[in-house]
């Protein structure tokens, strides 16, 4: 099946430093990302979505400048944390499909535990 | 938009008994609604899922049913075991298309004691 690689797993920064986080689709061509935020023992909130080749579109509430998506290529798509705050320590989930398929498809990665020191 | 309620937020049973979790939607344009299991540091996984032109569908130990008048779903889990240990959550979607939004429950943490 689909297989979404997301990196790093974990992750360790000091406050006002940047984080960036990868994720790829291996063995299809992902159009469209979606970026998830989730809380210790909450649900997955989505934040963004970003598509190929075009500006992410951001939820309600998310700051753009805060959380800047890139998603140059078919298979990578990134979210940078800028100028990290320990409010921002979270975990972060991607998740995309293979072209044509609809919710049934969508894959997510294994996450990426920031936490801000 | 969308809202999906989940209940209950914790559930703990005996190992072989029954678990059963149920989820409420809002936006009756909804059709699609998955399932997702969640251990810990990991992502969702999807175990199930039904469209809203079936009333009940059934993998192995576990079966979903949809009740598409009162907007309600339910997930059980027969027989369980210490490995269904984890958080599940319900989801549900506007349509089957790529690129239709999931909209989460708050999730349920199973623990299934041995």
């Amino acid at each position: 099946g689909a297989v979404v690689s997301q990196h790093p797993s974990r992750v360790i920064c000091k406050s006002g430093t940047s984080v960036k986080i990868e994720c790829r689709s291996l063995d299809f061509q992902a159009t469209t990302m979606f970026w998830y935020r989730q809380f210790p023992k909450k649900s997955l909130m989505l934040m963004a979505t970003s598509n190929e080749g075009s500006k992410a579109t951001y939820e309600q509430g998310v700051e753009k400048d805060k959380f800047l998506i890139n998603h140059a290529s078919l298979t990578l798509s990134t979210l940078t944390v800028t100028s990290a705050h320990p409010e921002d320590s979270s975990f972060y989930i991607c998740s995309t499909y293979p072209p044509g398929q609809g919710p049934k498809g969508y894959t997510f990665g294994s996450g990426t535990r920031l936490t801000v020191v | 938009g969308e809202n999906v309620e989940q209940h209950p937020s914790t559930l703990s049973v005996q190992e072989g008994d029954s678990a059963v979790i149920k989820c409420t939607y809002s936006d009756s344009a909804s059709n699609y609604f998955p399932w997702y299991k969640q251990e810990l540091g990991k992502g969702p996984q999807l175990i199930i899922d039904i469209r809203s032109n079936v009333g009940e569908k059934k993998d192995q130990r576990i079966a979903v049913t949809l009740n598409k008048t009162a907007k309600h779903f339910s997930l059980h889990i027969t027989e369980t075991q210490p490995e269904d240990s984890a958080v599940y959550f319900c989801a549900a979607s506007a349509g089957p298309f790529a690129g239709n939004m999931l909209t989460f429950g708050g999730g349920t943490r199973l623990m299934v004691k041995p």
